[in-house]
C-alpha cells in the first residue's frame, strides 16, 4: 500500500470557479476526513465518512464545500464558486476503527494547495 | 466541544538537552491524545497516542508524552533533542466516548541548535 493519495498536488485558480480534490485513503481504512490548514494553523476538520456514510460536517463549512466517497472508497471535495480565503492546503486523512494497535491514527496525505487568484 | 492549546508557538533547545513540547486539551468524554509531527515539505506524521492504561506513553523517535487527567494536559517529551528533531509538532484530540474527529492545536516548532 502507498499510503493516502492526493490530486492535485497544487491548483491554481481564478476566484469564481470550482474546483474539485480526490484522496484515495489506505485500502482497509474504514474513515476518511478532510481537514484545511492556513500558514500558522493546525488542521482545521471539515468532514469525515465512515465507509460512504458522511457522519459529520463541520458548521464552518459553507454550502460552497461538499464531499462524496460514493464507494466508501476514494473521496472527493469540490468547491464551488471560490474565493480568495478558500486559499489554502487541502488534507485527506484516513483511519482504522476499533481496537487494533493502530486504530484511531490518522493517516496523512501529503495535501492539495489550492490557490485562488 | 472539544479543542486543544499549544501555549507556546516556538520552542528553541539546545542539542543534547531535554525537551518538552507543552499540550492542554478540552472534551466532554474520554480523552484520546496524539502527537503528531510536520517536517519542511512532508506531510503529517504519527508520534504517538494515549488511549488508556499507563499516563507515560512512548512513541516513535524516541519521544514520549505524559497524560495527566487533573491538569489535562499531555505533554510531549524527550531525553536527548537532536538536531533532526527540529519540525512542527500538532497536539490533538478526540472524545473516544463517541466516534468522531480529532482537533488539532495551532502548532509548536521546535527549533534544536547545534
Amino acid at each position: 500500500d502507498t499510503g493516502v493519495s492526493q490530486d492535485p498536488r497544487h491548483k491554481i485558480t481564478k476566484r469564481g470557479q470550482n474546483v474539485t480534490f480526490r484522496c484515495d485513503p489506505i485500502s482497509e481504512h474504514n474513515r476518511l476526513y478532510w481537514y484545511r490548514q492556513t500558514l500558522g494553523q493546525g488542521p482545521e476538520f471539515l468532514t469525515y465518512f465512515q465507509n460512504e456514510a458522511q457522519l459529520e460536517k463541520s458548521r464552518l463549512l459553507s454550502d460552497r464545500f461538499s464531499a462524496e466517497r460514493p464507494k466508501g472508497s476514494f473521496s472527493t471535495l469540490e468547491i464551488q464558486r471560490t474565493e480568495q480565503g478558500d486559499s489554502a492546503m487541502y488534507l485527506c486523512a484516513s483511519s482504522l476503527t476499533g481496537v487494533k494497535s493502530g486504530a484511531n491514527v490518522l493517516t496523512f496525505g501529503a495535501g492539495s494547495r489550492l490557490t485562488v487568484l | 466541544a472539544q479543542s486543544v492549546a499549544q501555549p507556546e508557538d516556538q520552542v528553541n533547545v539546545a542539542e543534547g538537552n531535554p525537551l518538552t513540547v507543552k499540550c492542554t486539551y478540552s472534551v466532554s468524554g474520554n480523552p484520546y491524545l496524539f502527537w503528531y509531527v510536520q517536517y519542511p515539505n512532508r506531510g503529517l506524521q504519527f508520534l504517538l497516542k494515549y488511549i488508556t492504561g499507563d499516563n507515560l506513553v512512548k512513541g516513535s523517535y524516541g519521544f514520549e508524552a505524559e497524560f495527566n487527567k487533573s491538569q489535562t494536559s499531555f505533554h510531549l517529551k524527550k531525553p536527548s533533542a537532536l538536531v533532526s528533531d527540529s519540525a512542527l509538532y500538532f497536539c490533538a484530540v478526540r472524545d473516544g466516548t463517541n466516534a468522531g474527529k480529532s482537533t488539532f492545536g495551532d502548532g509548536t516548532t521546535l527549533t534544536v541548535k547545534p
